[in-house]
């Protein structure tokens, strides 16, 4: 079973606060991925490290940011939420391939 | 743009019966192939890989690619009604790009 863990799992808050998303692993992985989905939609990657001291954006506009101090924390913070920002986020990590992912159990906002 | 087409569904087999499952790739660079289960309310889960055209069987599952016509499909034989759940067609173009994953095709198995 993988060990990546993400808090909040569901977060409701109002329009203009600020948010951060934790996601932390213990398997020491490189790899480090934000994916956002929406309701019957396909995942977008919305940012991704391959290791310390290193974050690029993905393939969807994002407001979001990211950093990455450590291996095993990639958290993800939205100066200011909006409603649009309402989705499914989850963390993911890998060792080697890209494309064999450990997901967390998501983080699920809502905001208001 | 890449794109990854899968058939929404859903899919209904009955129990025991052979699910198939497509998915189209519009990168014909791309090099390696993913299939996720993903459970309503619940993550994506690794299923299975495959690497280079042929079929690769794990259990009751088998991946089958054709970089030719950029096509991918997972069969599950003996579906059982555990085997309800979207599943998700991934592709990566190699080297350090990242995946692109298809919408997910519903599977609903009934007894």
């Amino acid at each position: 079973e993988a060990d990546i863990y993400q808090t909040p799992r569901y977060l409701v808050i109002g329009t203009g606060k600020k948010i951060t998303l934790e996601c932390s692993q213990t398997m020491g992985h490189d790899k480090m991925y934000w994916y956002q989905q929406d309701p019957g939609m396909e995942l977008h990657l919305i940012h991704y490290s391959y290791g310390v001291n290193s974050t690029e954006k993905g393939d969807l506009s994002s407001e979001s940011t990211v950093s990455r101090i450590r291996t095993e924390h990639f958290p993800l913070t939205l100066e200011s939420a909006r409603p649009s920002h309402t989705s499914q986020y989850l963390c993911a990590s890998s060792e080697r391939t890209v494309g064999e992912l450990f997901f967390g159990e998501g983080s699920r906002l809502t905001v208001l | 743009q890449k794109e990854v087409e899968q058939n929404s569904g859903p899919l209904s087999v009955p129990e025991g019966a052979i699910a198939s499952l497509n998915c189209t790739y519009s990168d014909r660079g791309s090099q390696s192939f993913f299939w996720y289960r993903q459970y309503s309310g619940k993550s994506p889960e690794l299923i299975m890989s495959i690497y280079s055209n042929g079929d690769k069987e794990d259990g009751r599952f088998t991946a089958q690619l054709n970089k030719a016509s950029q096509y991918v499909s997972l069969l599950i034989r003996d579906s059982q009604p555990s085997d309800s759940a979207t599943y998700l067609c991934a592709v990566n173009g190699g080297g350090y790009s990242t995946l692109t994953f298809g919408k997910g095709t519903m599977l609903l198995v009934s007894p």
